[in-house]
């Protein structure tokens, strides 16, 4: 059984800095490339990152370049995202999704970042 | 950028048959995916490719995509199916994911 469990969320000030962390299981998690979606409360879904196999090719949404950063040890079976400068329109929860073509297969079950004062 | 747009709730009778739109310009040339989100889960693939079922979603489950809009199909609705769907495409000349806008699906 597929499993991705994402932890490191939390209550941060904006201008703070968070690292999320996804723990994968159930696939051979070297072969397949992965993202970060997140949805703010009530609101819709947002693709955020992606990293391929090998870390070889990453890309970002507008909305988080230069401030957020996905990497993943292939080792460890880990997807992490490093994320500076946090804003509070940054208040989402943060899904962890394995990539095949264009589609997110899996999905864990997500973990909540709060940005406010 | 690339914008999806969808229908902000569609409603429909036990038994009957509801139909989800998703608009975007040429989508019909792209590869679109369906989401299902139920309150308080995580999302689920239930179509992929325009029309193709993961395994363990019900055949009541069906897509399409042609011209300008992409169309989720649910057959003999159950109360079970009512959530969020969202569609989801691969902008290549972006390079980025989108996402629609989701739709709230319920059922009388």
């Amino acid at each position: 059984e597929v499993q991705l469990v994402e932890s490191g969320g939390g209550l941060k000030q904006p201008g703070g800095s968070l690292r999320l962390s996804c723990a994968a299981s159930g696939f051979t998690f070297s072969i397949n490339a992965m993202s970060w979606v997140r949805q703010a409360p009530g609101k819709g879904l947002e693709w955020v990152a992606y990293i391929n196999t090998n870390s070889h090719y990453i890309k970002y949404a507008d909305s988080v370049k230069g401030r957020f950063t996905i990497s993943r040890d292939n080792a460890k079976n880990s997807l992490f995202l490093q994320m500076n400068s946090l804003r509070a329109d940054d208040t989402s929860v943060y899904y962890c999704v394995s990539v095949t073509t264009s589609r997110f297969d899996y999905w864990g079950q997500g973990t909540l970042v709060t940005v406010s004062s | 950028s690339y914008v999806l747009t969808q229908p902000p709730s569609v409603s429909v009778a036990p038994g009957q048959t509801a139909g989800i739109t998703c608009g975007g310009n040429n989508i019909g040339s792209k590869s679109v995916h369906w989401y299902q989100q139920k309150p308080g889960q995580a999302p689920v693939l239930v179509v992929y490719a325009d029309s193709d079922r993961p395994s363990g979603i019900p055949e009541r489950f069906s897509g399409s995509n042609s011209g300008n809009t992409a169309t989720l199909t649910i057959t003999r609705v159950e109360a079970g199916d009512e959530a969020d769907y969202y569609c989801q495409v691969w902008d290549s000349s972006s390079d980025h994911y989108v996402f629609g806008t989701g739709t709230k699906v319920s059922v009388l």
